[in-house]
């Protein structure tokens, strides 16, 4: 079946640094999406990205979908101690069970202050 | 609008029992999933429903039945809990199937022992 990519697994980051995480498949997708876990919670959506090339921004979170439509790359600009959690990439296809969503195994973001 | 709702929050069950965990949304929407989530191995899809009266497997279905018998309600059974089921539970739903965008329950941890 479909699998993604997901990295880094994990990041330590200062307060105030920026952070770039990205996903990539070995097919292609045609939604990627992106979610954010915190600590005993569900995952909420942050940013929808639809077509090949598309750059979506969410405050500081920007999210792109890659060119290629097998990667999409999540920025968080000036990083605060909220940003705190797990953040996973979705791809999904349409049609048939095809339309559920794939998901990446996440990336664990902790920001010192 | 609460969204969507999952009870119980937790629960401890002996190997060999059963249970029902339960999923409700307010929002209208057609299609519900149910994920299991374990460290390190991101969202896993379980089973989903298109609509009411309809189930579906996923990726990894076994060792559980799903009913949607009312739009708004979508249930998640283990007939004979395994230690292997340990994990948490998230129930999603969205507008139309792979939703483009999924809306996630707060989740249930469920400890088999």
């Amino acid at each position: 079946g479909q699998q993604l990519n997901q990295s880094p697994q994990s990041m330590f980051i200062q307060e105030g640094e920026d952070v770039s995480m990205n996903c990539t498949s070995s097919s292609i997708f045609n939604t990627w999406l992106w979610y954010k876990q915190e600590p005993g919670e569900g995952p909420v959506l942050l940013i929808a990205l639809y077509k090949a090339g598309e750059l979506t921004s969410n405050g500081r979170l920007t999210a792109q979908f890659g060119i290629t439509r097998k990667d999409s790359f999540l920025n968080i600009s000036a990083s605060i101690p909220s940003d705190v959690g797990i953040y996973f990439c979705a791809g999904q296809n349409y049609g048939g069970s095809q339309g559920n969503l794939i998901f990446g195994k996440g990336t664990k973001l902790s920001v010192k202050p | 609008n609460a969204g969507v709702t999952q009870t119980p929050k937790f629960r401890v069950l002996k190997t060999g029992q059963s249970m029902t965990l339960l999923c409700a949304q307010d929002m209208n929407h057609e299609y519900m999933y149910w994920y299991r989530q374990d460290p390190g191995m991101g969202l896993r899809l379980i089973h989903y429903s298109v609509g009411e009266g309809t189930t579906a497997k996923g990726e990894v279905p076994d060792g559980y039945n799903v009913s949607r018998l009312k739009k708004q309600n979508f249930l998640l059974g283990l007939e004979s809990a395994a230690p292997s089921q340990t994990s948490v539970y998230f129930c999603a739903s969205s507008y139309r199937q792979g939703a483009r965008e999924q809306y996630f329950g707060p989740g249930t941890r469920l400890t088999v022992t």
